[in-house]
């Protein structure tokens, strides 16, 4: 068990709805970070938070939105899902805000994910 | 060309093999990290290093920062071994990780 928490594990909605990820990252830990996995493909960095402040954005679409609450879970929000929007939503979390800060303090751990199925 | 490349990409050997992954990579890097995601979907972080080698029970990872290069060995691999490997890097330039494109082992009994 990484000690973050991700829910729902499954989602299943229609075209053109709106959904709602929720993460829980470790006791300690103030960055979090949304990965996108397609099927078959690699993780695709999405957006990092650290202690409640967007830090930094990658590949995340307009219709997407996250934020970080003072509590430090996080919320990432999907709206006018498209059938390719299916997918699984990993969250993970870290100590540090990452890059050049070595150690222990660095390493992200991961959520077990949100299988997202859109039809 | 990716920042971030990951040979072979598909791997399939027998119970006991020894196994190698590569990761090879073009940017400076403060820290290289292997992690390992279940045919369930589960990640789990295996290592992180910034120079020479590290061990944890049947995985060895190694780094050579002048080559830009690190290798992930298997020893006496076991089919519950079988999962994708994934090498990502910390790059000096900013704060988030760039990764490969995994590797995906299978191990057969």
């Amino acid at each position: 068990d990484s000690g973050v928490t991700q829910t729902p594990k499954h989602l299943i909605t229609a075209t053109g709805q709106r959904v709602t990820l929720r993460c829980s990252p470790r006791s300690g830990d103030l960055s979090v970070y949304w990965y996108q996995q397609s099927l078959d493909q690699g993780l695709q960095f999405l957006i990092q938070y650290y202690n409640g402040e967007e830090r930094a954005k990658g590949n995340i679409l307009e219709r997407f939105s996250a934020q970080q609450f003072p509590d430090l879970h996080s919320e990432l929000n999907l709206s006018s899902l498209e059938l390719g929007d299916s997918a699984l939503y990993f969250c993970a979390s870290s100590v540090s805000p990452g890059g050049r800060l070595l150690g222990a303090k660095n390493i992200q751990y991961f959520g077990a994910g949100t299988r997202l199925s859109v039809l | 060309k990716n920042e971030v490349e990951q040979s072979p990409q598909n791997l399939t050997a027998q119970e006991g093999e020894f196994i190698t992954i590569n990761c090879s990579y073009s940017v400076g890097i403060s820290a290289l990290h292997w992690l390992q995601q279940h045919p369930g979907g589960g990640i789990v972080s295996l290592f992180m290093l910034s120079s020479g080698k590290k061990k944890h029970g049947r995985l060895i990872a190694t780094i050579n920062i002048q080559e830009k290069h690190s290798s992930l060995h298997i020893t006496a691999s076991h089919p519950r071994d079988s999962a994708v490997y994934i090498c990502a890097v910390s790059p000096y330039s900013n704060y988030q990780l760039i990764w490969g494109a995994g590797t995906k082992l299978i191990i057969k009994p």
